[in-house]
């Protein structure tokens, strides 16, 4: 697509219940990172993808936060059993990698998903 | 490790006044240095990065940072204020892409208030 598009734009849950977030990258870029963006934290890493490469995952604030990108393009970040504190907006980005053309390592973000946690 | 001080979380400055957004950064590896913008209930845009070419970087909507590394410093100018400008900018560091630390170290964040 044209920018990186993540879904859903807001979701609101229950406190225990599980959610997964979407991200569809920039197509052709190698590179896809999660970040979140609260309050009281301001704009955290929390993981990133780079090609066949295994995944940085230092980010992570906990066990309940996982991630995975099937077939090198979409991604999804999963929380479980949610917490309150975990109410934040989470933005993926996507960039074109190590050593490919003028734009390497720009990360074009997405407007990002917008978690609310009752 | 590396991190980046943005000095001011709220600047005001009248429309067609000098915009200066303040942003210091501490890195172990030399840094690609950036600045983003965040519009309200949108994502981040690129204003301009720093990869080790020239330090005085121009970037979009008149826009510009100097990187001076006696000062570690990288501010944001811009010569007039507009209205447009009104949003919420970020600094951020990463190390160099080919040292595989590409993630986004980023600052608390300025938001600029134009006065009209």
């Amino acid at each position: 697509g044209a920018g990186v598009s993540q879904s859903p734009s807001n979701k609101v849950t229950e406190k225990g219940k599980d959610v997964e977030l979407r991200c569809d990258p920039i197509s052709g870029h190698t590179a896809l990172y999660w970040y979140r963006q609260s309050l009281g934290q301001g704009l955290e890493f929390l993981i990133y993808f780079q090609g066949n490469s295994a995944p940085d995952k230092s980010g992570l604030p906990s066990d309940r936060f996982s991630a995975e990108r099937t077939g090198g393009s979409v991604s999804t970040l999963t929380i479980q059993r949610t917490q309150q504190e975990d109410s934040a907006v989470y933005l993926c980005a996507s960039s074109n990698g190590v050593g490919q053309g003028l734009a390497k390592n720009i990360q074009y973000f997405g407007a990002g998903t917008r978690l609310s946690v009752l | 490790a590396q991190s980046v001080t943005q000095l001011g979380s709220h600047v005001s400055v009248s429309e067609g006044a000098l915009v200066l957004l303040r942003c210091n950064y501490s890195s172990s590896v030399p840094p690609y240095l950036f600045w983003y913008v965040q519009y309200p209930n949108q994502g981040l845009q690129l204003l301009l990065k720093y990869t080790s070419a020239a330090t005085l970087v121009k970037g979009i909507n008149g826009f510009e940072a100097e990187f001076k590394k006696s000062e570690t410093s990288f501010h944001l100018t811009k010569p007039s204020a507009h209205m447009r400008d009104a949003a919420e900018y970020f600094c951020a560091v990463s190390g160099r892409p080919n040292f595989g630390n590409e993630k986004l170290t980023f600052g608390t964040g300025t938001r600029l208030t134009i006065i009209p």
